[in-house]
């Protein structure tokens, strides 16, 4: 079986653009996560699925970030009006069951905000 | 709220030799799993370890191994006979339920 993985692998995107994040996570886990790496720092939370339900999005910086995993496998994490800040990488995780589990991790998206 | 603690920024051992990462965290519950991730400069985030702590014996991988210390809330790992390849960003990580807390990671480089 093929690992997490997440496209595109860098995004360029002008202040104000929308962008969407891919996530294809490892076939039949059933937890999914995203979280936010910003340079030189450990990664943060943003948000969790199980299955198609998402049960927590308090890790969201605001209401530019959206998720969604409407089949309960792939997931698309959108930001709208991207800002400087929102410059990072963008990781994803996937966990078998639904909870204390290891995740597993794609290799991240690394998008830069002009 | 939990918080984890790696206070190397960095470090640089020699090829073959033994080094010790180190990390604290800060929880309130009793009943919660402790990770190592390695994460090269290729960035795939990758799982070196696990702990859960309601295992008293320290979990080994290898040439990786820990060194957990409840009651202190410690949380080291041992790298023995280090390799090049070990030159990484090692982050800490404590879960509770689902989330991953992390620390603000070690970068060690492996020389030759």
């Amino acid at each position: 079986g093929a690992g997490v993985s997440q496209s595109p692998r860098y995004k360029v995107a002008k202040r104000g653009q929308d962008v969407a994040l891919r996530c294809d996570p490892i076939s039949g886990h059933v937890s999914l996560f995203w979280y936010q790496q910003a340079l030189g720092q450990g990664p943060e939370f943003l948000t969790y699925f199980q299955n198609e339900a998402q049960l927590d999005k308090s890790g969201l910086p605001s209401d530019r970030f959206f998720a969604e995993r409407p089949e309960g496998s792939v997931s698309t994490l959108k930001i709208q009006r991207t800002q400087q800040e929102d410059s990072a990488v963008y990781l994803c995780a996937s966990s078998r069951t639904e909870q204390r589990r290891e995740q597993y991790f794609g290799p991240g998206t690394r998008l830069t905000v002009t | 709220a939990q918080t984890v603690t790696q206070s190397q920024p960095e470090m640089s051992v020699q090829e073959a030799e033994t080094v010790t990462l180190s990390c604290t965290y800060d929880t309130s519950e009793s009943n919660y799993y402790l990770f190592w991730y390695k994460q090269p400069p290729s960035r795939q985030m990758i799982l070196v370890i696990r702990q859960e702590a309601y295992k008293q014996q320290n979990a080994t991988e290898n040439r990786f191994s820990v060194n957990f210390q409840k009651a202190a809330k410690s949380f080291s790992l041992k790298i023995s006979d280090s390799q090049l390849g070990d030159t990484a960003m090692y982050f800490c990580a404590f879960m509770g339920n689902y989330q991953l807390i992390w620390g603000a990671g070690t970068k060690l480089i492996i020389k030759p």
